[in-house]
């Protein structure tokens, strides 16, 4: 069966840390994934997208790696603040409809 | 520029009882999602459109479940003989079109309480 997995459990991490965010999938072949941030009571907002023939994608502090192979995406923030503090939802394609199959989400916080 | 809105943001209804959910896109997107998002969970995907066309209505969870769109922008999405099991939180989103590549922008969501 199709499936899209994140860890369920919260990662908490020491503000400046690094901090990563694992996304697998199976029994899907996207060709691009996209990561969203979701805060409290909140809509999701638009983070990155990585295509299936990027490796790595960065933006600003924010780092995505896309493994085709393993089936699998990475998620880092790097020099993590407090405000960082949210839920990350990764996203995938099933098709070609721009329709989009998203994983539970982790959450993640960062302690000062 | 204004953002996509949803109404109402709150909305608490008896068993049985029929609701719509309103939600206006991003002026100029030509598509539009509609999500589910239960109580620690991650979205759900209900329907989307492209202008005035569904053309995937597979999340729909039953058939007491509806959505449309009128003049390529603002969407209902109507639920009949509500349920409990029908609390969460509906989301509604926008993209540029249904190409890929395409990010989507959500509004801030209807919670629906079934009692």
């Amino acid at each position: 069966s199709q499936k899209i997995e994140q860890n369920s459990e919260a990662l908490n991490i020491q503000e400046g840390k690094t901090a990563t965010l694992t996304c697998n999938y199976t029994n899907y072949s996207p060709a691009y994934l996209q990561w969203y941030r979701q805060d409290p009571g909140r809509g999701p907002v638009f983070l990155l997208l990585i295509r299936e023939n990027e490796k790595e994608k960065r933006k600003e502090r924010l780092k995505v790696t896309f493994d085709t192979t393993l089936k699998q995406s990475l998620f880092h923030i790097t020099a993590s603040q407090p405000a960082d503090s949210a839920t990350y939802l990764c996203a995938l394609p099933p098709g070609n409809t721009g329709k989009l199959i998203f994983g539970q989400g982790t959450t993640l916080q960062v302690k000062p | 520029g204004a953002g996509v809105s949803q109404s109402p943001s709150n909305k608490v209804t008896e068993k049985g009882k029929d609701v719509e959910l309103r939600c206006d896109p991003i002026s100029g997107h030509t598509a539009l999602y509609w999500y589910r998002q239960s109580l620690g969970q991650g979205l759900e995907f209900l329907i989307y459109f492209q202008g005035n066309s569904a053309p995937d209505k597979s999340g729909l969870p039953s058939d007491r479940f509806s959505a449309e769109r009128t003049g390529g922008s603002v969407s209902t999405l109507t639920i009949q003989r509500t349920q409990q099991e029908d609390s969460a939180v509906y989301l509604c989103a926008s993209s540029l079109g249904t190409g890929t590549y395409n990010e989507q922008f959500f509004g801030p969501g209807t919670r629906l309480t079934v009692l």
